[in-house]
């Protein structure tokens, strides 16, 4: 079963706007980490809050963190056209293991 | 160099046969993972290992095993290929110190079974 649920699905936008992924999880967590994945290839991590966080920044990307509402969100600001992937929100487990959604497929128009 | 590589990336093989998915990593880390990706899914965890010789079963297990016989190999193996086995498949690596942990994937290795 998945973990953590991420929406929009799929998100399409102009370049210079700023794109918002949410991720939902169910159980209690640790930590949240969300990755990024460009077409056909690994993913490559991004960022991690903790459960004691409530926001975090790095480079153009804020995420925040609702433990309350068991929720995530990440934005991109000043979106470019390489920013296009698909993003992933990952929640530690039982037994050290990770959990992904579904992901969010952002696409920036140039 | 990549520091977790792939092999093969791209593989068609036959219902019923037996196909080998080798990971291998310089990272020095003493956890690996095997993730499939199926679309609107998400990844799941197949197995998972913490030093050479641990195997655990992840979320979806049955159908496959892995070996663990060095620190920087993992390898999956589909034992009798089925075509719901048609996947993305991920390697992933971590040094598991503590928490909070961060995976370094490999690019993935796609299989069809037809």
């Amino acid at each position: 079963s998945q973990q953590g649920e991420e929406d929009p699905q799929a998100l399409s936008i102009q370049e210079g706007e700023n794109a918002t992924m949410n991720c939902s999880y169910k159980t209690s967590i640790n930590n949240l980490q969300w990755y990024r994945q460009n077409s056909g290839r690994g993913l490559v991590h991004l960022i991690l809050i903790r459960s004691n966080e409530r926001e975090k920044h790095s480079g153009r990307l804020r995420v925040t963190l609702d433990t309350s509402k068991k929720s995530s969100s990440l934005l991109i600001t000043a979106s470019r056209a390489a920013d296009t992937a698909s993003y992933f929100c990952a929640t530690d487990g039982n037994n050290n293991d990770m959990r992904f959604g579904a992901g969010t497929r952002l696409t920036v128009k140039p | 160099d990549a520091d977790v590589t792939q092999t093969p990336r791209n593989r068609i093989t036959k219902t019923g046969k037996r196909i080998m998915l080798e990971c291998s990593q310089t990272k020095g880390h003493d956890r690996m993972y095997w993730y499939r990706q199926d679309p609107g899914l998400g990844l799941r965890l197949i197995y998972y290992s913490f030093d050479v010789k641990d195997i655990n079963k992840g979320e979806i297990s049955d159908g496959y095993s892995v070996s663990r016989q060095a620190q920087a190999k993992f390898s999956l193996s589909l034992e009798s290929a089925i075509p719901n086995q048609t996947a993305l498949y991920f390697c992933a690596t971590s040094d598991g110190s503590g928490s909070p942990e961060t995976q370094y994937f490999g690019p993935g290795t796609r299989l069809l079974v037809l």
